[in-house]
């Protein structure tokens, strides 16, 4: 039962380095998203697919690039990173709807220096 | 526009007391309603949530939160804590479509054996 993948689970990138964050389902899902969770600050969207082929902006997308590459993969680009790009990243996804339940990844935890 | 609010950052209860955790939420529209938990260095799993059936919501683990229209609130509750209940809790709230959750800033319980 795998769920939702990410890769890769830690990362240390220098302030200027670009990277892309990879993420997974295989649960059928439409809809899939990209948060990320700072301490005191619960999670903020950056960036969401409602389906297959399409892409929006969430609360926090500055400095942030998406590709939906097919129904189950989602991935997020950091261009240059910035030491303020420094967080913990959560894909999730679920069924389209607006009572279905987030599915999440285990996270990826990113450190710019 | 939607927003959730968790009065409480920390909360400790003693092993076998009553949790009790707040949240507040502002919506336009009926609102989709969700606590969710996070174990450390893990992603978020579903605790309950409320899709306008029943206002008493029962979850996993013994969770409940009641839905009160008139206080516009959603708190969580467990009649006698245990130490696997040790971990951070999100509110979040769906009313926006597309599947937009916004989560509240988390509160995390500790539970003192």
């Amino acid at each position: 039962n795998a769920g939702v993948t990410q890769t890769p689970k830690f990362q240390v990138l220098k302030t200027g380095q670009s990277m892309t964050l990879q993420c997974a389902q295989d649960m059928n899902h439409n809809s899939m998203y990209w948060y990320r969770q700072d301490p005191g600050m619960g999670l903020r969207l950056i960036y969401y697919s409602a389906s297959e082929g399409t892409t929006d902006k969430g609360e926090v997308p500055n400095g942030y690039n998406v590709s939906r590459l097919n129904k189950r993969e989602f991935s997020l680009r950091l261009e240059s990173a910035a030491p303020s790009q420094t967080s913990v990243y959560f894909c999730a996804s679920s069924a389209t709807g607006l009572t279905g339940e987030l599915f999440f990844g285990e996270g990826s935890r990113l450190t710019v220096l | 526009a939607q927003s959730v609010t968790q009065l409480g950052s920390h909360v400790s209860v003693s092993e076998g007391a009553l949790v009790l955790l707040r949240c507040n939420y502002s919506s336009s529209v009926p609102p989709y309603l969700f606590w969710y938990v996070q174990y450390p260095n893990q992603g978020l799993q579903l605790l309950l949530k409320y899709t306008s059936a029943a206002t008493l919501v029962k979850g996993i683990n013994g969770f409940e939160a009641e839905f009160k229209k008139s206080e516009t609130s959603f708190h969580l509750t467990k009649p006698s804590a245990h130490m696997s209940d040790a971990a951070e809790y999100f509110c979040a709230v769906n009313s926006g479509g597309y599947q937009k959750v916004t989560f509240g800033t988390g509160t995390k319980l500790q539970v003192i054996p």
